[in-house]
Order: structure tokens, then C-alpha cells, then sequence
């Protein structure tokens, strides 16, 4: 499969833990990344396999299992609130796919 | 700062050409595979074209493969997206990202532009 599944929107409470998932073929051979994008602006690396990068809050984190990778979110916070595509290389190696993304609401 | 700035949007009739361009500064560009992606108004990120940091490997997504060239001027520390025959539903925002580590080709983008409007209309 050359296709990585998101749920389209997903809610949390304020302050509970979230987690957002994606499917894929290609994620049992290679590793995903998590990215946040608020309307209006650009993406934002939140995690890269189960890394963050610097500037980012560790409520976030990431994890993976077979076909399934993962973005959680401990605590979440209104700030939080933004839609989440997940990304990966195809099974090929040589192009990158991005899930449909999830659109997260922070109640 | 690390910063990527996108330019060459515009709208054009579909069949025409354009040419985006991406002027990179506070890193060193020549070390860092880079990426275009778009995002068409109301819809998901879908990945473009990458160029590896030598420039010596290029790759497409299917619907834009033979239509658009993906290249890169470290004289200038731009890189750019060449776009012909284009189609209604190329319309979308164009982001220029860069790849997080040096010297390799991956699927993470740490810095991104914040985007240039293609509209495909006629």
C-alpha cells in the first residue's frame, strides 16, 4: 500500500492525554514524523520516529508498532488545538507520503 | 535564524508555466537535501519533489512527474520548482522544507517556508 491513514478529527479534554494514530504499509520499514499546523501558517516538526525536536514541549511524544505509529499528546493544551499530519517514505524509498491528517480539538 | 522563503506564485491558465523559488539563509544550504510540498486550499499536505543535497538525486510524485523540475542553486542558496502544463488541480500553496539531518535524504522536514499560492484558472 502507498497510503498512510489518519482518523480525520479526534478530541481531548483539557489536560488528558490524547493519542493520534497512522496506518500504513510502509511504516513496518520506515520510520515517521509528526507535524502540527495551526490555520494560516506553515507545518511544524513535533517529532521525527520518537525524537523531538528542540523547542518542542515533551508532552509530546511518539511510538511505533508494526504498522502503526503513533503521536501522543500528555496533557494536552488549547494551544495544542491544530490539525496533525503524519508522514513516511513509500514502500519504494524514493517518495514521501503524508497521512490525510487529524484535526484535533481541545474541549 | 534558519529561514526559508518562498516567491513566484501567481495564477496562470492552465497549459502555462511557472517557476517557484525558495531563498534559503542561516544554514549551510549546500549540506541539506531539500523538499516542495502543497497543500490545495481546504485539503491535506501532499508531498511534490525532492533534491537530494549534491543535487544528484531528484524525486517526483507521480501526478507531477515529466511536468515539473526540481533544482537547486547553491550560488544563490535557492532552490526552485519548475512547473509546465500546468492543471486546475495543482492550485495550492507551495512550501519549500528542508531535510533535518546533513548529507542524507529523509522525511523530515525541520524548516519550513511559509508558503507561496499557485492558482490554475483559466
Amino acid at each position: 500500500s502507498s497510503e498512510l491513514t489518519q482518523d480525520p478529527a479526534v478530541s481531548v479534554a483539557l489536560g488528558q492525554t490524547v493519542r493520534i494514530t497512522c496506518q500504513g504499509d510502509s511504516l513496518r520499514s520506515y520510520y515517521a514524523s509528526w507535524y502540527q499546523q495551526k490555520p494560516g501558517q506553515a507545518p511544524v516538526l513535533v517529532i521525527y520516529d520518537k525524537n523531538r525536536p528542540s523547542g518542542i514541549p515533551d508532552r509530546f511524544s511518539g511510538s511505533s508498532s508494526g504498522s502503526t505509529t503513533s503521536l501522543t499528546i500528555t496533557g494536552a493544551q488549547a494551544e495544542d488545538e491544530a490539525d496533525y499530519y503524519c508522514n513516511s517514505r513509500d514502500s519504494s524509498g524514493h517518495h514521501v507520503l503524508f497521512g490525510g491528517g487529524t484535526k484535533l480539538t481541545v474541549l | 535564524q534558519v529561514q526559508l522563503v518562498e516567491s513566484g506564485g501567481g495564477v496562470v491558465q492552465p497549459g502555462r508555466s511557472l517557476k517557484l523559488s525558495c531563498a534559503a539563509s542561516g544554514f549551510t544550504f549546500n549540506s541539506f537535501a531539500m523538499h516542495w510540498v502543497r497543500q490545495a486550499p481546504g485539503k491535506g499536505l501532499e508531498w511534490v519533489a525532492l533534491i537530494s543535497f549534491d543535487g544528484s538525486i531528484r524525486y517526483y510524485v507521480d501526478s507531477v512527474k515529466g511536468r515539473f523540475t526540481i533544482s537547486r542553486d547553491t550560488s544563490r542558496n535557492t532552490l526552485d520548482l519548475q512547473m509546465n502544463s500546468l492543471r486546475p488541480e495543482d492550485t495550492a500553496m507551495y512550501f519549500c522544507a528542508k531535510d533535518l539531518f546533513r548529507e542524507t535524504t529523509s522525511n523530515y522536514m525541520d524548516v519550513w517556508g511559509k508558503g507561496t499560492t499557485v492558482t490554475v484558472s483559466s
